[in-house]
């Protein structure tokens, strides 16, 4: 399968810095990337679907300007966390969709753990 | 609103067993459907994925969809104790939704030797 790497793979961070997590997909390219968030024993929650080259699109209740999302190039979307706070500490998952193929599979880095103090 | 359900679970089996694991989705237009399985403190990992009415089979893994019934199935021959995970079905909506994945909350197996 395809390869999604994210750096850092766990952070801690004092409450009001800013925080920047990167996805990569490693050996395919992806026009699209999906950023999500995932809390201890809950579901994945998507945050934002982020395309090459455009603004991303952010789901219901996630602030925009928060979440700063930039998806520069079609192996490289960055997810930056601004002013975080403890109640931002989550596990942070990217996914991307390659181009190739048209079977709209997506695959998962192995997340960046935040923790916020 | 579009939704995604996974029979609840937790789902136990001993090794060896066959474990089946369901899965209804309410949007008739979707396109493709998937099955994750995620490890506790992981990221989701995809195993399958199925775009036709069928069976499709990986190894020890086969994966079911009825689109007339609204339903996708993965079954796990001779299950071992790695297999225990949490399964997450995903079906994709298709191009309208930008290729976004709706989720079920998963179903936690536990395999036991």
């Amino acid at each position: 399968g395809a390869v999604v790497s994210q750096h850092p793979s766990w952070v801690i961070c004092k409450s009001g810095t800013s925080v920047k997590i990167e996805c990569r997909s490693l050996d395919f390219q992806a026009t699209t990337m999906f950023w999500y968030r995932q809390f201890p024993k809950q579901s994945l929650m998507l945050m934002a679907t982020s395309n090459e080259g455009s603004k991303a699109t952010y789901e219901q209740g996630v602030e925009k300007d928060k979440f700063l999302i930039n998806h520069a190039s079609l192996t490289l979307s960055t997810l930056t966390v601004t002013s975080a706070h403890p109640e931002d500490s989550s596990f942070y998952i990217c996914s991307g969709m390659p181009v190739a193929g048209g079977t709209h599979e997506q695959y998962f880095g192995p997340g960046t753990r935040l923790t916020v103090t | 609103q579009k939704e995604v359900e996974q029979n609840s679970g937790p789902l136990s089996v001993p090794e060896g067993a066959i474990a089946s694991l369901n899965c209804t989705y309410s949007d008739r237009g979707s396109q493709s459907f998937f099955w994750y399985r995620q490890y506790s403190g992981k990221s989701p990992e995809l195993i399958m994925s199925i775009y036709s009415n069928g069976d499709k089979e990986d190894g020890r893994f086969t994966a079911q969809l009825n689109k007339a019934s609204q339903y996708v199935s993965l079954l796990i021959r001779d299950s071992q104790p790695s297999d225990s995970a949490t399964y997450l079905c995903a079906v994709n909506p298709g191009a309208g939704s930008n290729y976004k994945l709706t989720f079920g909350k998963g179903t936690l197996l536990t395999v036991n030797p």
